[in-house]
């Protein structure tokens, strides 16, 4: 089974804060993204990855930024925390096409700023 | 741009009735759509698909027709159940190479006993 994992489910960090949200597949997909996920929103794209150390920015890019050293691994940054990204953030990860384009969601984590 | 609507829950049934959750899309070409589920406390699973006109996904006794002539990728069960409680997802594939979803607002089901 094809497993995603995010370092936490729930975080309480303070405004201005830096703050770290880990993700590792291991199904060696090309491909993993970002999202928030908000009441009445659904889900919106952050900043997705389609290979090691290779970015590109989502729909709501502002206050946020990434990492991709490994393939495993995508890391989500706040580089100074504020309430407005209280959320709840949802790492997934695919290959990218030819009938294997499903992708596959880690359990989220539920971010509070203060 | 592209986009999807979904209709606005929540829905609640009595289990046993049947289930059509609303999905309409824009976009450009002939994109893949997508119905996803989230149980409480989880994160997003594949429940169906489908990537051409008048395909046809189903899975778990759920169903979603690809609708070209009516952009539409409704979401239907003939019976719920207590366990089929969730937020249901419509999406679809962007075009291009990369594999980015655009999902929809998501309809929280509440199935009673």
């Amino acid at each position: 089974d094809v497993k995603v994992t995010q370092s936490s489910r729930y975080l309480v960090k303070r405004t201005g804060e830096k703050v770290f949200l880990e993700c590792v597949q291991d199904m060696d997909h090309e491909n993993m993204f970002w999202y928030r996920q908000d009441p009445g929103l659904g889900l919106r794209l952050i900043y997705f990855s389609y290979d090691v150390k290779m970015k590109e920015k989502g729909d709501i890019p502002e206050g946020y930024s990434v990492s991709r050293e490994k393939k495993e691994r995508f890391s989500l940054i706040l580089e100074s925390a504020s309430t407005n990204q209280t959320s709840m953030y949802l790492c997934a990860s695919s290959f990218t096409r030819g009938g294997r384009d499903t992708q596959y969601f880690g359990p989220g984590t539920r971010l509070t700023v203060l | 741009g592209d986009s999807v609507t979904q209709m606005e829950g929540p829905v609640t049934l009595s289990e046993e009735a049947c289930l059509t959750i609303n999905c309409t899309y824009t976009a450009t070409g002939y994109p893949s759509l997508f119905w996803y589920v989230q149980y409480p406390g989880e994160g997003l699973q594949l429940l169906l698909k489908a990537t051409k006109a008048d395909d046809k996904g189903s899975n778990k006794g759920f169903e979603a027709t690809y609708r070209k002539e009516t952009t539409s990728f409704h979401l239907e069960k003939g019976s719920v159940q207590v366990s089929d409680s969730a937020v249901y997802f419509c999406a679809l594939r962007r075009g291009g190479a990369t594999n980015k979803l655009i999902f929809g607002t998501g309809t929280l089901l509440a199935v009673q006993p």
